[in-house]
């Protein structure tokens, strides 16, 4: 298996710009993660789905953040507009029996 | 707010001897328990899990939960210099099976 598929690896863009992150997960895991990780606060859950639907959305900081699943292979992360403190490594996991398997990241970069 | 706390580190260890790392959580009803390994730049890779009390071997890694304690601990024998890496502990809350929440993580120094 080719493990949980992310991209862009690295993304620079300048405040207010919309990015938007993408991944595809291990097939046939049920379940989708998206985190965020800094030096500062850690490793942090923002969302997670559950059969390409929402369960758990309370980790994501402002409405600038939204995130889709329109099927089982494919979900996205949008920011909207991006501010520098959005900086980070975003990472996607995916799991089915509970343990999870992370992608390799997205470094964000916002100036 | 339900906890998982680790020992930042950095932990260092010689060639050769056991890394002993330490995670405590704050549910009492917490139901399965994660290790991840993180190299500097990469992603968490999953190295063990365990769910019920006791000790869980897999080749030089134990796992042990203490539930009544609410600590779990990942021992690390013939530690290598390619062990050094931060490990980080997961852990899933009572009522959220799949979700989990992560320490901060213990960074591990092996000394060759």
């Amino acid at each position: 298996d080719a493990g949980v598929i992310q991209s862009p690896r690295h993304e620079v863009t300048e405040m207010g710009q919309e990015v938007t992150l993408r991944c595809k997960p291990i097939s046939g895991h049920d379940y989708l993660f998206w985190y965020r990780q800094t030096m500062m606060r850690g490793l942090e859950l923002l969302i997670y789905f559950n059969n390409n639907v929402p369960i758990d959305d309370s980790g994501m900081p402002e409405d600038r953040f939204s995130a889709k699943m329109p099927n089982a292979s494919f979900s996205t992360l949008k920011i909207q507009p991006s501010e520098p403190r959005d900086s980070a490594v975003y990472f996607c996991a995916s799991s089915l029996q509970g343990e999870q398997y992370f992608g390799p990241g997205t470094r964000l970069t916002v100036t | 707010q339900k906890e998982v706390e680790q020992n930042s580190g950095p932990l260092s260890v010689p060639e050769g001897a056991i890394a002993s790392l330490n995670c405590t959580y704050s549910d009492r009803g917490s139901q399965s328990f994660f290790w991840y390994r993180q190299y500097s730049g990469k992603s968490p890779e999953l190295i063990m899990f365990i769910y019920s009390n006791g000790d869980k071997e897999d080749g030089r890694f134990t796992a042990q939960l203490n539930k009544a304690s609410q600590y779990v601990s990942l021992l690390i024998r013939d530690s290598q210099p390619s062990d050094s890496a931060t490990y980080l502990c997961a852990v899933s809350f009572s009522g959220g099976y799949q979700k989990v929440t992560f320490g901060t993580g213990t960074k591990l120094q092996v000394i060759p």
